[in-house]
């Protein structure tokens, strides 16, 4: 089955205690993506990579790192969790292909991760 | 700075009737547009996708798109009580008129389908 998957799905933890959420996906994309969801602001990207290697900031990158060191998986790092990182998270992947203004690049959802930072 | 636009709803119909769900974008060199629907606490599924003006339809929904107004819509018909979720409308970001792969996301319209 084509998916994306996340791990943990739930976690509680304290400041300052670092911790990875991973992401896995199985369909060979090239693009993927991390994403918070918080009420009334909306889904907003963290970081983003195109390929292999090749990763860069979002929207709201700051107190975030990533890696992608195989094609597959994207984990996301938090150094030094705060409480203003309690959220709901979203790894996401689509084909990354693009030509001219177009990519029809539809992008697949991971279940989610609640983070709470107390 | 490139937006998305929606009614945060509620928008409430009742059960059988047709919910119409509207969308409009800053980014007038955007190519691709999508429609996510979220059940609370749920992730984002992708429900429709849509490049070109016009209407394209998948059995219940119909998602329409009007570049040069910078406006696209999803239209629910005969609507049911499973489909009252929260709606996303999602644009691609174009640099220099190229496709990026990062997806803008309006706030969503919370729509509630009354039995």
């Amino acid at each position: 089955e084509a998916q994306v998957t996340q791990n943990p799905r739930y976690l509680i933890t304290v400041t300052g205690k670092k911790l990875t959420v991973t992401c896995s996906q199985n369909m060979n994309h090239e693009y993927m993506s991390w994403y918070r969801q918080d009420p009334g602001l909306g889904l907003r990207q963290i970081y983003y990579s195109m390929n292999v290697e090749v990763t860069d900031k979002g929207d709201v990158p700051e107190g975030y790192k990533v890696s992608r060191k195989e094609k597959r998986n994207f984990p996301l790092i938090l150094e030094s969790p705060s409480p203003n990182q309690t959220s709901l998270y979203f790894c996401a992947s689509s084909l990354g292909e693009a030509s001219g203004g177009f990519s029809y690049n539809e992008q697949f959802f991971g279940p989610g991760t609640r983070l709470t930072v107390l | 700075q490139k937006e998305v636009e929606q009614n945060s709803g509620p928008l409430s119909v009742p059960e059988g009737a047709i919910a119409s769900l509207n969308c409009t974008y800053s980014d007038r060199g955007s190519q691709s547009f999508f429609w996510y629907r979220q059940y609370s606490g749920k992730s984002p599924e992708l429900i429709m996708s849509i490049y070109s003006n016009g209407d394209k339809e998948d059995g219940r929904f119909t998602a329409q798109l009007n570049k040069a107004s910078q406006y696209v819509s999803l239209l629910i018909r005969d609507s049911q009580p499973s489909d009252s979720a929260t709606y996303l409308c999602a644009v691609e970001a174009i640099f220099y008129g190229g496709a990026t792969n990062k997806l803008i996301f309006g706030t969503g319209t919370l729509l509630a389908v009354q039995p």
